[in-house]
């Protein structure tokens, strides 16, 4: 079974610019979860998506935002980006429902704010 | 607002010892996750404890959750090189998978 795969790997912005990073889920999971993780401020939770609504939102600004598909695809927007928005941006997926429910992680996007 | 703590956030033990993480949290919740990220890698799920008294094992790695003391223990047993990593607790804050993460213990097993 096919991991949770995020696109781009890598990308390089600069401030004032946007930018928007996709997450494709486990085959099956309908819920897909993002985080922002830099040394400072450690891993936080941006949003939870699950059937296409958000279902739960973290304390970022509304310059970031996100929705998903359908097919439970998932992208991120960060708009006027500025250099504290370097990070790795990880999203994670899951089944959605359920008390053993487990989230599973993607290899990340690491974006470069210059 | 839900804090998790964890400590040490850094240990460095030599191969063959044993040793404990701890990770406390704020307020109440019974489902708590351990985690390990190698550098430069994503996060890999290492075990979900769901309930009050959980214990799970895995080869040199046994994680327990007290929910009345709002504490969890990742401890390692006979230490080798390969177990150092990243390692992470989190706890779920609501329903919906929202996950409040540790600051994560740096572990360096020396041979």
């Amino acid at each position: 079974k096919a991991g949770v795969t995020q696109t781009p790997r890598y990308l390089i912005k600069t401030r004032g610019q946007q930018v928007t990073l996709s997450c494709s889920p486990i085959s099956g999971h309908r819920s897909v979860s993002w985080y922002q993780q830099t040394p400072g401020q450690g891993l936080q939770f941006l949003f939870e998506y699950f059937s296409e609504t958000q279902r739960n939102k973290g304390n970022f600004p509304g310059r970031f935002s996100g929705r998903q598909f359908s097919n439970s695809r998932s992208e991120m927007n960060v708009s006027t980006l500025e250099l504290g928005d370097s990070a790795l941006y990880l999203c994670a997926s899951s089944i959605g429902v359920g008390y053993t429910d487990t989230q599973y992680f993607g290899p990340g996007t690491r974006l470069t704010v210059l | 607002e839900l804090k998790v703590e964890q400590n040490p956030l850094f240990l460095s033990m030599q191969e063959g010892k044993n040793y404990t993480i701890y990770c406390n949290y704020s307020t109440t919740s019974d489902r708590l996750y351990w985690y390990r990220q190698d550098p430069g890698k994503s996060l890999e799920s290492l075990f979900v404890l769901l309930s009050n008294g959980a214990v799970k094992q895995e080869g040199r790695l046994m994680a327990s959750l007290d929910t009345k003391a709002r504490l969890s223990t990742l401890h390692i047993t006979a230490a080798v090189h390969d177990l150092s990593a990243t390692y992470f607790c989190a706890v779920e804050m609501e329903y919906g998978n929202k996950l409040v993460f540790g600051a994560g213990t740096i572990l360096r097993v020396k041979s």
